[in-house]
Protein backbone atom coordinates (compact mmCIF):
# COMPACT_ATOMS: atom_id res chain seq x y z
CA UNK A 1 0.00 0.00 0.00
CA UNK A 2 0.98 3.42 -0.87
CA UNK A 3 1.66 5.49 1.86
CA UNK A 4 3.08 8.98 2.31
CA UNK A 5 3.14 10.90 5.58
CA UNK A 6 4.15 14.11 5.82
CA UNK A 7 5.94 16.25 9.14
CA UNK A 8 8.27 19.17 10.40
CA UNK A 9 4.91 21.98 10.15
CA UNK A 10 3.98 24.36 13.16
CA UNK A 11 4.04 28.21 13.63
CA UNK A 12 6.78 29.84 12.43
CA UNK A 13 7.18 34.06 12.53
CA UNK A 14 7.20 36.10 9.15
CA UNK A 15 11.10 35.68 8.01
CA UNK A 16 11.34 32.15 9.79
CA UNK A 17 12.15 28.92 8.38
CA UNK A 18 11.00 25.40 8.54
CA UNK A 19 11.60 22.35 6.86
CA UNK A 20 8.61 19.63 5.92
CA UNK A 21 9.58 15.82 5.37
CA UNK A 22 7.64 13.67 3.55
CA UNK A 23 8.02 9.53 4.26
CA UNK A 24 7.01 7.28 1.31
CA UNK A 25 6.36 3.84 1.70
CA UNK A 26 5.03 0.98 -0.34
CA UNK A 27 6.45 2.16 -3.53
CA UNK A 28 10.26 2.23 -5.47
CA UNK A 29 10.34 5.50 -4.00
CA UNK A 30 13.81 6.46 -6.33
CA UNK A 31 11.67 5.44 -9.59
CA UNK A 32 8.85 8.18 -9.14
CA UNK A 33 8.99 12.20 -9.61
CA UNK A 34 7.29 13.87 -6.22
CA UNK A 35 5.66 17.42 -6.01
CA UNK A 36 4.49 19.70 -2.95
CA UNK A 37 1.34 20.82 -3.75
CA UNK A 38 -0.23 23.69 -0.94
CA UNK A 39 -3.82 24.96 0.15
CA UNK A 40 -4.15 28.10 2.07
CA UNK A 41 -6.99 27.93 4.40
CA UNK A 42 -10.69 27.77 2.64
CA UNK A 43 -8.64 28.01 -0.43
CA UNK A 44 -8.46 25.71 -3.48
CA UNK A 45 -5.19 23.81 -4.36
CA UNK A 46 -1.63 25.02 -5.67
CA UNK A 47 1.12 23.23 -6.68
CA UNK A 48 4.74 24.58 -5.54
CA UNK A 49 7.44 22.13 -6.53
CA UNK A 50 8.02 19.27 -8.30
CA UNK A 51 11.69 16.71 -8.60
CA UNK A 52 12.62 14.55 -10.69
CA UNK A 53 13.30 10.68 -9.39
CA UNK A 54 17.11 11.40 -9.28
CA UNK A 55 16.65 15.07 -8.00
CA UNK A 56 18.61 16.18 -11.14
CA UNK A 57 15.52 18.42 -12.04
CA UNK A 58 13.63 20.56 -10.05
CA UNK A 59 11.02 23.10 -10.61
CA UNK A 60 9.11 25.78 -8.05
CA UNK A 61 6.25 28.17 -9.08
CA UNK A 62 7.30 31.56 -9.18
CA UNK A 63 5.85 33.00 -5.45
CA UNK A 64 8.23 30.45 -3.56
CA UNK A 65 11.26 30.69 -6.55
CA UNK A 66 14.60 31.66 -3.80
CA UNK A 67 13.01 31.12 -0.79
CA UNK A 68 11.88 27.25 -0.63
CA UNK A 69 13.78 24.40 -1.72
CA UNK A 70 12.59 20.67 -2.59
CA UNK A 71 15.60 17.87 -2.23
CA UNK A 72 15.30 14.28 -2.05
CA UNK A 73 16.71 10.86 -0.42
CA UNK A 74 16.45 8.31 -2.23
CA UNK A 75 18.44 6.25 0.49
CA UNK A 76 15.73 7.20 2.91
CA UNK A 77 12.69 7.21 1.01
CA UNK A 78 12.24 10.77 1.90
CA UNK A 79 11.17 13.99 0.33
CA UNK A 80 11.88 17.11 1.56
CA UNK A 81 10.94 20.93 1.42
CA UNK A 82 12.95 23.94 3.12
CA UNK A 83 10.93 26.86 3.45
CA UNK A 84 12.94 30.24 3.85
CA UNK A 85 11.88 33.87 4.44
CA UNK A 86 8.25 32.71 5.09
CA UNK A 87 5.25 34.81 4.56
CA UNK A 88 2.29 35.00 6.49
CA UNK A 89 1.05 33.75 2.57
CA UNK A 90 2.37 30.79 2.51
CA UNK A 91 0.16 29.71 5.73
CA UNK A 92 -1.10 26.65 4.19
CA UNK A 93 -1.23 22.49 4.72
CA UNK A 94 1.27 21.44 2.63
CA UNK A 95 0.76 18.40 0.80
CA UNK A 96 3.08 15.71 -0.70
CA UNK A 97 1.98 14.19 -3.57
CA UNK A 98 3.35 10.82 -5.81
CA UNK A 99 3.66 11.74 -9.64
CA UNK A 100 2.59 9.62 -12.66
CA UNK A 101 4.47 10.52 -15.30
CA UNK A 102 2.26 8.26 -17.51
CA UNK A 103 -1.51 9.78 -16.83
CA UNK A 104 0.24 13.04 -15.66
CA UNK A 105 -1.66 13.22 -12.38
CA UNK A 106 -1.16 12.83 -8.64
CA UNK A 107 -2.54 9.56 -7.33
CA UNK A 108 -1.28 8.98 -3.98
CA UNK A 109 -1.42 11.89 -1.28
CA UNK A 110 -0.69 12.36 2.26
CA UNK A 111 -2.62 13.50 4.90
CA UNK A 112 -1.07 16.99 4.77
CA UNK A 113 1.12 18.93 7.46
CA UNK A 114 -0.48 22.50 8.10
CA UNK A 115 2.32 25.70 8.25
CA UNK A 116 1.10 28.86 9.86
CA UNK A 117 3.34 32.00 9.75
CA UNK A 118 2.02 34.16 11.98
CA UNK A 119 3.76 36.90 14.79
CA UNK B 1 0.33 28.88 -17.06
CA UNK B 2 -3.00 27.27 -18.04
CA UNK B 3 -6.07 28.86 -16.57
CA UNK B 4 -8.41 26.35 -15.61
CA UNK B 5 -12.07 27.35 -14.81
CA UNK B 6 -14.86 25.12 -13.25
CA UNK B 7 -18.52 25.76 -12.51
CA UNK B 8 -20.49 25.89 -10.89
CA UNK B 9 -18.39 27.12 -8.03
CA UNK B 10 -21.46 25.37 -5.87
CA UNK B 11 -23.35 22.71 -6.36
CA UNK B 12 -26.40 21.35 -3.99
CA UNK B 13 -27.70 18.14 -4.95
CA UNK B 14 -30.65 16.00 -3.77
CA UNK B 15 -29.22 12.33 -2.78
CA UNK B 16 -29.97 9.89 -5.44
CA UNK B 17 -29.75 12.60 -8.35
CA UNK B 18 -27.41 13.44 -10.59
CA UNK B 19 -24.81 16.16 -10.77
CA UNK B 20 -22.60 17.94 -13.52
CA UNK B 21 -19.17 19.83 -13.17
CA UNK B 22 -18.26 21.58 -15.66
CA UNK B 23 -14.32 22.51 -16.25
CA UNK B 24 -13.02 24.76 -19.45
CA UNK B 25 -9.09 25.57 -19.81
CA UNK B 26 -7.44 28.70 -21.38
CA UNK B 27 -6.24 26.51 -24.06
CA UNK B 28 -6.47 23.03 -25.80
CA UNK B 29 -5.22 20.06 -23.35
CA UNK B 30 -4.03 18.20 -26.46
CA UNK B 31 -0.65 17.17 -25.74
CA UNK B 32 1.95 16.50 -28.46
CA UNK B 33 1.78 12.98 -28.02
CA UNK B 34 -1.89 13.02 -28.46
CA UNK B 35 -2.99 12.46 -25.09
CA UNK B 36 -5.40 14.73 -23.17
CA UNK B 37 -4.00 15.10 -19.65
CA UNK B 38 -6.72 16.29 -17.81
CA UNK B 39 -7.56 14.62 -13.82
CA UNK B 40 -10.50 15.18 -11.46
CA UNK B 41 -10.13 15.32 -7.73
CA UNK B 42 -12.30 14.95 -5.30
CA UNK B 43 -11.50 16.72 -1.77
CA UNK B 44 -14.31 15.46 1.27
CA UNK B 45 -13.91 17.81 4.04
CA UNK B 46 -10.82 17.55 6.34
CA UNK B 47 -9.78 14.89 4.20
CA UNK B 48 -6.73 15.54 1.27
CA UNK B 49 -7.73 15.65 -2.35
CA UNK B 50 -8.04 11.65 -4.14
CA UNK B 51 -7.66 10.92 -7.49
CA UNK B 52 -10.96 10.22 -8.89
CA UNK B 53 -10.46 10.27 -13.22
CA UNK B 54 -7.28 10.64 -15.09
CA UNK B 55 -6.86 11.42 -18.97
CA UNK B 56 -10.66 12.56 -19.20
CA UNK B 57 -12.17 9.70 -18.71
CA UNK B 58 -10.76 6.78 -16.53
CA UNK B 59 -11.54 5.85 -13.47
CA UNK B 60 -8.54 5.45 -10.87
CA UNK B 61 -8.37 2.25 -8.76
CA UNK B 62 -11.20 2.07 -6.36
CA UNK B 63 -12.93 4.82 -7.61
CA UNK B 64 -16.87 4.08 -8.24
CA UNK B 65 -18.74 3.47 -11.33
CA UNK B 66 -21.09 6.48 -10.79
CA UNK B 67 -18.53 8.94 -11.50
CA UNK B 68 -17.47 9.21 -15.09
CA UNK B 69 -15.85 12.35 -17.07
CA UNK B 70 -15.99 13.02 -20.38
CA UNK B 71 -14.80 16.11 -23.06
CA UNK B 72 -12.61 17.57 -25.53
CA UNK B 73 -9.97 20.10 -26.28
CA UNK B 74 -10.48 22.86 -23.94
CA UNK B 75 -14.77 21.52 -22.62
CA UNK B 76 -14.60 19.10 -19.62
CA UNK B 77 -17.08 17.37 -17.95
CA UNK B 78 -17.06 15.53 -14.24
CA UNK B 79 -20.74 13.61 -13.48
CA UNK B 80 -22.48 12.02 -10.64
CA UNK B 81 -25.10 9.21 -12.09
CA UNK B 82 -26.75 9.44 -8.28
CA UNK B 83 -25.16 11.56 -5.31
CA UNK B 84 -24.72 9.73 -2.42
CA UNK B 85 -23.85 11.05 1.00
CA UNK B 86 -20.29 10.67 0.71
CA UNK B 87 -19.72 12.55 -2.22
CA UNK B 88 -20.02 15.87 -0.45
CA UNK B 89 -16.86 18.13 -1.01
CA UNK B 90 -14.94 19.85 -2.97
CA UNK B 91 -14.28 18.61 -6.81
CA UNK B 92 -11.13 19.88 -8.66
CA UNK B 93 -10.70 20.00 -12.35
CA UNK B 94 -6.51 19.61 -13.03
CA UNK B 95 -4.14 19.61 -16.08
CA UNK B 96 -1.33 18.04 -16.41
CA UNK B 97 -0.22 18.56 -20.25
CA UNK B 98 1.50 21.14 -19.45
CA UNK B 99 4.01 22.27 -16.83
CA UNK B 100 3.17 23.78 -14.69
CA UNK B 101 0.45 21.81 -13.87
CA UNK B 102 -2.56 23.56 -12.86
CA UNK B 103 -6.03 23.03 -10.77
CA UNK B 104 -9.45 24.27 -11.19
CA UNK B 105 -10.38 26.88 -8.70
CA UNK B 106 -13.05 23.94 -7.05
CA UNK B 107 -16.57 23.13 -6.91
CA UNK B 108 -18.40 22.26 -3.83
CA UNK B 109 -20.89 19.45 -3.86
CA UNK B 110 -23.57 19.52 -0.84
CA UNK B 111 -26.54 17.86 0.06
CA UNK B 112 -29.72 20.00 -0.34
Amino acid sequence: EVQLVESGGGLVQPGGSLRLSCAASGFTFSTYSMTWVRQAPGKGLEWVANIKPDGSEKYYVDSVKGRFTISRDNAKNSLYLQLNSLRAEDTAVYYCARVSSSTSSYPYWGQGTLVTVSS
Amino acid sequence: DIVMTQTPLSSPVTLGQPASISCRSGQSLVHSDGNTYLSWLQQRPGQPPRLLIYKISNRFSGVPDRFSGSGAGTDFTLKIGRVEAEDVGVYYCMQGTQFPWTFGQGTKVEIK
